[in-house]
């Protein structure tokens, strides 16, 4: 079955450090989501990307989906104490555009002020 | 509006126990997700309703788990004769369908521990 990989597992930045997360996955995907989980908290959709090599941004976000759409990044510049929490990519299977989610394991990132 | 709820939000059983784990989707939305999270960890796809289809079972990890959605709305996720490898927060979420957007929505989540 489709697999999403993501990489760091763990990201330990000092504030104002920037940051990126790095995702795969084993199959084309028809678009890619986002999603951020605070520490005891709930996923919180970020944002959906579904473009070959698009490139959207969120203030101090910016989010890409690969050319081949099997690949997507997110890197945050300048990081502050409220970016902490966990970062999942996402991607519906079977290259439909919507349905079952498959998650990444997802990036914890610690800020340290 | 209101957001997707889950009840109850903690529940601590004993081994062999049954449990329910119930889901309120956000009005409108007639796709529900069933999704579990072990700590620390990525979240594991278990059950997906949509509309008036079968639903897709195929991440249901064993025949002790079973979900139901009445009405189109409503859902019960049941684990039967819990075991401790069960214990985990088990999510909801709820999707619009035929949009271009397919944000998934996200209850806050049951914490079941089994003892």
């Amino acid at each position: 079955g489709q697999q999403v990989m993501q990489i760091p597992q763990y990201q330990h930045v000092q504030e104002g450090e920037d940051f990126t997360t790095y995702c795969n996955s084993s199959t084309t995907l028809s678009n890619i989501q986002w999603y951020k989980q605070r520490p005891g908290g709930h996923p919180v959709f970020l944002i959906q990307l579904v473009k070959s090599g698009e490139v959207k941004k969120q203030k101090r976000l910016t989010f890409q989906f690969g050319e081949a759409k099997k690949n997507s990044s997110l890197h945050i510049t300048a990081t502050q104490t409220t970016d902490v929490g966990t970062y999942f990519c996402a991607g519906p299977e079977g290259g439909t555009s919507y349905g079952k989610l498959t998650f990444g394991q997802g990036t914890i990132l610690t800020v340290h002020p | 509006g209101a957001g997707v709820s889950q009840s109850p939000s903690n529940k601590v059983t004993e081994k062999g126990k049954d449990v329910e784990l119930r889901c309120d989707p956000i009005s409108g939305h007639t796709a529900l997700y069933w999704y579990r999270q072990s700590l620390g960890q990525g979240l594991e796809f278990l059950i997906y309703f949509q509309g008036n289809s079968a639903p897709d079972k195929s991440g249901l990890p064993s025949d002790r788990f079973s979900a139901e959605r009445t009405g189109g709305s409503v859902s019960t996720l049941t684990i039967q004769r819990t075991q401790q490898e069960d214990s985990a927060v088990y999510l909801c979420a709820s999707s619009r369908v035929g949009t271009s957007l397919n944000e998934q929505f996200f209850g806050p989540g049951t914490r079941l521990t089994v003892l």
